[in-house]
């Protein structure tokens, strides 16, 4: 069972905006930086939301990362056929000293 | 540019070893935290260990501590897995990472490609 929870699948039309929560507790989020990672099917993860909320360079503005308290939620609005992945977030976790990830959550453009 | 490749990957019996390596270039490797990442099939991310730029802080997962050793040579700007007594449910893709900062986990910014081991009689 992942220290990290979020919604197994999330799906939405081209255009439309998704949102993708991350929930943990006091020794990871709510005291570290949250990262979020997108997988496309056979290929290796990817960065694509560190410190909460910076975008690395290169990827589009349509994705955008966000914290409070012990949540973080990442969207991705005006999606697109090739936003279809896997996303994952991730934080230190002070009490394990380690990291953790969430379990992912599947995004299907419908 | 930045690259990340694992090898030593493949087929090993329960309760044996093996070690993977992982080559950096494209960056100075000493000067970076790198970490350990693995995918069971079909499975969500888990990752495993970092090492820090010297080597003298490491960290592991409960699942495997006392039985994987993370170690790295900044000389030949490489990374090591050795891994014993493995077990069927260590079969996974093995990806090298590179932590950005704030160290020790600001976030896995480069991986490499991974490497596939079997656990199987």
């Amino acid at each position: 069972q992942s220290v990290l929870t979020q919604p197994p699948s999330a799906s939405g039309t081209p255009g439309q905006r998704v949102t993708i929560s991350c929930s943990g507790s006091s020794s990871n989020i709510g005291s570290n930086p949250v990262n979020w990672y997108q997988q496309l099917p056979g290929t290796a993860p990817k960065l694509l939301i560190y410190n909460n909320d910076q975008r690395p360079s290169g990827v589009p503005d349509r994705f955008s990362g966000s914290k409070s308290g012990t949540s973080a939620s990442l969207a991705i609005s005006g999606l697109q056929s090739e936003d279809e992945a896997d996303y994952y977030c991730a934080a230190w976790d002070d009490s394990l000293s380690g990291c953790v990830f969430g379990p992912g959550t599947k995004v299907t453009v419908l | 540019q930045v690259q990340l490749v694992e090898s030593g990957g493949g087929l090993v019996k329960p309760g044996g070893s093996l070690r993977l390596s992982c080559a950096a270039s494209g960056f100075s490797f000493s000067d970076y935290y790198m970490s350990w990442i693995r995918q069971a099939p079909g499975e969500g991310l888990e990752w495993l260990s970092c090492i820090s730029s010297s080597g003298s802080t490491i960290f592991y997962a409960d699942s495997v501590k006392g039985r994987f050793t993370v170690s790295r040579d900044n000389a030949k700007n490489s990374l090591y897995l050795q891994m014993n007594s493995l077990r069927a449910e260590d079969t996974a893709v093995y990806y090298c990472a590179r932590d950005s900062p704030p160290s020790p986990w600001g976030g896995a910014d480069y991986w490499g490609q991974g490497t596939l081991v079997t656990v199987s009689s």
